[in-house]
C-alpha cells in the first residue's frame, strides 16, 4: 500500500514530442504527488506538483494529469527537447506522516 | 539564496566504520528529511526532523541516527558501515512539515 508503482522504466523521444510518464498508487492517504526532475551527479529538483482535488496542473510545457478515481497520475511534457533529457520521478505524501514515497523511475532521453 | 547545501559530496570509507554527513537547509526552512538513493532507484526515505526532534522515520536500522540543531542545520550518521550502505545521500528541507521539499545534491558514499 505504500508503494508508487512508475512507468516506463525509460522512455525515447524525438526533440518536439510528447513525453509521457505515468504513476498509480493505492493508500488513499496521500495528499500530495510531487514530479521531480534528476539530472546525473544532481539531486531531484521539484518540477511540478499537484493536489488530489484538482485533476490539471500545467506550468510551461509541463501538465500533471491526475485521476483520483482510479488512483493514477501522469507527467506530460509537451515540445520535449533535448535538455529535458533526465530521469523523473514520481512521489506521493502521506498526509498524516507526511512521509514521502518515490517511484522507481523514468530515464527519459529526447532525440535532437 | 542558497539552495539545500550537503558535504562532504563524496566519501569512502570502509566496512565497520562510522560516517558523519551534514545538511544545512534552504533559508528559511525548518524542516529536514534525509533519503538514501541506490543507483538506478528512487529516494527511500530515511528520516524528517523538524524543532530539533525526530518526526517519522522509515525502514532503516538503528545504525543509522540523526540530529537537527537550532539552526535547523542537520547530520545524518551512520554506525557500523555495511557494504549495501553505499549509495547518494540526499537531503531534502521544506518550510514546515506540509510544504515542498527541495534537495541538495547528496553526498555519494562508497563502502569498501
Amino acid at each position: 500500500q505504500q508503494q508508487v508503482k512508475q512507468s516506463p522504466q525509460s522512455l525515447i523521444v524525438q526533440k518536439g514530442g510528447i513525453s509521457i510518464i505515468n504513476c498509480a498508487y493505492e493508500n488513499t492517504a496521500f495528499d500530495y504527488f510531487p514530479w521531480y526532475q534528476q539530472f546525473p551527479g544532481k539531486g531531484p529538483a521539484l518540477l511540478i506538483a499537484i493536489r488530489p482535488d484538482v485533476s490539471e496542473k500545467k506550468e510551461g510545457r509541463f501538465t500533471i494529469s491526475f485521476n483520483k478515481s482510479a488512483k493514477q497520475f501522469s507527467l506530460h511534457i509537451m515540445d520535449s527537447q533535448p535538455g529535458d533529457s533526465a530521469t523523473y520521478f514520481c512521489a506521493a505524501r502521506n498526509s498524516g506522516t507526511y512521509k514521502y514515497i518515490f517511484g522507481t523511475g523514468t530515464r527519459l532521453k529526447v532525440l535532437a | 539564496d542558497a539552495g539545500v547545501t550537503q558535504s562532504p559530496t563524496h566519501l569512502i570509507k570502509t566496512r565497520g566504520q562510522q560516517v558523519t554527513l551534514r545538511c544545512s537547509p534552504k533559508s528559511g526552512h525548518d524542516t529536514v528529511s534525509w533519503y538514501q538513493q541506490a543507483l538506478g532507484q528512487g529516494p527511500q526515505f530515511i528520516f524528517q526532523y523538524y524543532e530539533e526532534e525526530e518526526r517519522q522515520r522509515g525502514n532503516f536500522p538503528d545504525r543509522f541516527s540523526g540530529h537537527q540543531f537550532p539552526n535547523y542545520s542537520s547530520e545524518l550518521n551512520v554506525n557500523a558501515l555495511l557494504l549495501g550502505d553505499s549509495a547518494l545521500y540526499l537531503c531534502a528541507s521544506s518550510l514546515g512539515r506540509n510544504q515542498p521539499q527541495h534537495f541538495g545534491d547528496g553526498t555519494r558514499l562508497s563502502i569498501l
